[in-house]
């Protein structure tokens, strides 16, 4: 069975430092690799995915993820925080065995301080 | 290119009343599936409909039920409803085939349950 697990509940930084969100999938076969994130009272936008290929996945918005097999990881960065960063970020895992059903994380809020 | 659509966005049931949600996916998009997101629960898979056929159900009791047109719009149904039910209901879809496609998220059903 997948699963994932966001590590952190809540993060804050200070605008301008590094965003790192953390993401961690049990998969039994190759996994694809998705971040969301959702702004208060809306739907979930698709940051990046990973599929197959290049391990480091550029996004919308700046961020990054890097999937780490070894690790079973995809964490998610941005070098320098906006204030429009500040929401809900959710890392989600599928794959070709269950099609479009997506498992989520818990998700991680993120607060932007100025 | 319009987004995913779901209507309606906010409602207000009554226990034991049913209530049934409308999505129609991104045009050319043969596969939609629901999501239910609470605060105590998460984002958890209802099910996912691919060309009118169910292709993957998630663990809700049969209350919990949906269809797709030919032309691919979706709606789902919850019958008999409790004050759990309570929640925002997520439409998103996708092309077509395996978990590798991008799936996009509607802006979702607000479902208050009294």
């Amino acid at each position: 069975a997948q699963s994932v697990t966001q590590l952190g509940s809540h993060v804050s930084v200070s605008e301008g430092a590094l965003v790192l969100l953390r993401c961690n999938y049990s998969s039994s076969v190759p996994p694809y690799l998705f971040w969301y994130v959702q702004y208060p009272n809306q739907g979930l936008q698709l940051l990046l995915k990973y599929t197959t290929g290049a391990t480091l996945v550029k996004g919308i918005n700046g961020f990054e993820a890097e999937f780490k097999k070894s690790e079973t990881s995809f964490h998610l960065t941005k070098p320098s925080a906006h204030m429009s960063d500040a929401a809900e970020y959710f890392c989600a895992v599928s794959d070709m065995e269950y099609g479009n059903k997506l498992v989520f994380g818990a998700g991680t809020i993120l607060r932007v301080k100025s | 290119k319009a987004g995913v659509t779901q209507t309606p966005r906010y409602l207000i049931k009554t226990r034991g009343q049913q209530v049934t949600l409308s999505c129609s996916p991104i045009s050319g998009h043969r596969s939609v599936s629901w999501y239910q997101q609470t605060p105590g629960q998460g984002l958890q898979f209802l099910f996912e409909y691919f060309s009118e056929t169910q292709r993957n159900k998630g663990n809700f009791p049969g209350r919990f039920s949906g269809r797709q047109f030919s032309n691919s719009r979706s709606e789902m149904n919850v019958s008999t409803l409790e004050l759990g039910d309570s929640a925002l209901y997520l439409c998103a879809s996708s092309l077509a085939g395996t978990g590798a496609n991008t799936i996009y998220f509607g802006e979702g059903s607000w479902l208050t349950v009294v």
